[in-house]
């Protein structure tokens, strides 16, 4: 059981370049999140998804964009690279039991960004 | 609208002493909150939450909490700090039921002295 798996784990870009994280769950969640970890600021979340071909904008979504085509696959796109975007990036998913309303969220092993 | 404050961005404790973090969360509706650990390098890993059944939730490596309504408190301790729970911990919450934004507090890195 892999869990949820994200590649890449570092890339460095050119300020204007384009790329796509792609991130990989095997345990049939529903709720699939992209989050960005800064120093001193926690987790922002950007983008999440509440079930295939489904997306929503969190809290720091501009110059991201977002795919959930399958639901196993949550896509992370940069379309033109900027410095302000060097981070560490974590995708997770989540559970939400009907009933009893439990939930967990489990997360990637994250992506270091680097833009110059 | 929902949100969780961390006191101390850094926290340091000799091995052996007691570990208390720190989160005071905020929420309109009845909360889920969560404690997640970060090692170096690493994904968050999941400690312990608190779901709306027992107030006193024990998690995994000893460490337990303490959901406080009053004091709108979810402080994180452990008995006896060992050097391997040097990390950051991140407080979280969530409303219960369906899908709800997780909302992370900033962060509280533990440095464990020998």
């Amino acid at each position: 059981n892999a869990g949820v798996t994200q590649t890449p784990k570092f890339r460095v870009l050119k300020t204007g370049q384009s790329m796509t994280l792609l991130c990989a769950q095997d345990m049939n969640h529903e709720y699939m999140y992209w989050y960005r970890q800064d120093p001193g600021m926690g987790l922002r979340l950007i983008h999440y998804s509440v079930g295939e071909g489904t997306t929503a904008k969190g809290e720091v979504p501009d110059g991201y964009n977002v795919s959930r085509l399958k639901k196993q696959n949550f896509l992370l796109g940069l379309e033109s690279a900027a410095p302000s975007q060097t981070s560490v990036y974590f995708c997770a998913s989540s559970y939400s039991l009907r009933g009893t309303g439990d939930t967990e969220a489990f997360f990637g092993q994250g992506t270091r960004l680097t833009v110059v | 609208a929902q949100s969780v404050t961390q006191l101390g961005s850094h926290v340091s404790v000799s091995e052996g002493a007691l570990v208390l973090l720190r989160c005071n969360y905020s929420s309109s509706v009845p909360p889920y909150l969560f404690w997640y650990v970060q090692y170096p390098n690493q994904g968050l890993q999941l400690l312990l939450k608190y779901t709306s059944a027992a107030t006193l939730v024990k998690g995994i490596n000893g460490f337990e909490a303490e959901f406080k309504k009053s004091e709108t408190s979810f402080h994180l301790t452990k008995p006896s700090a060992h050097m391997s729970d040097a990390a950051e911990y991140f407080c979280a919450v969530s409303g219960a039921g369906g899908y709800q934004k997780v909302t992370f507090g900033t962060g509280t890195k533990l440095q464990v002295i020998p």
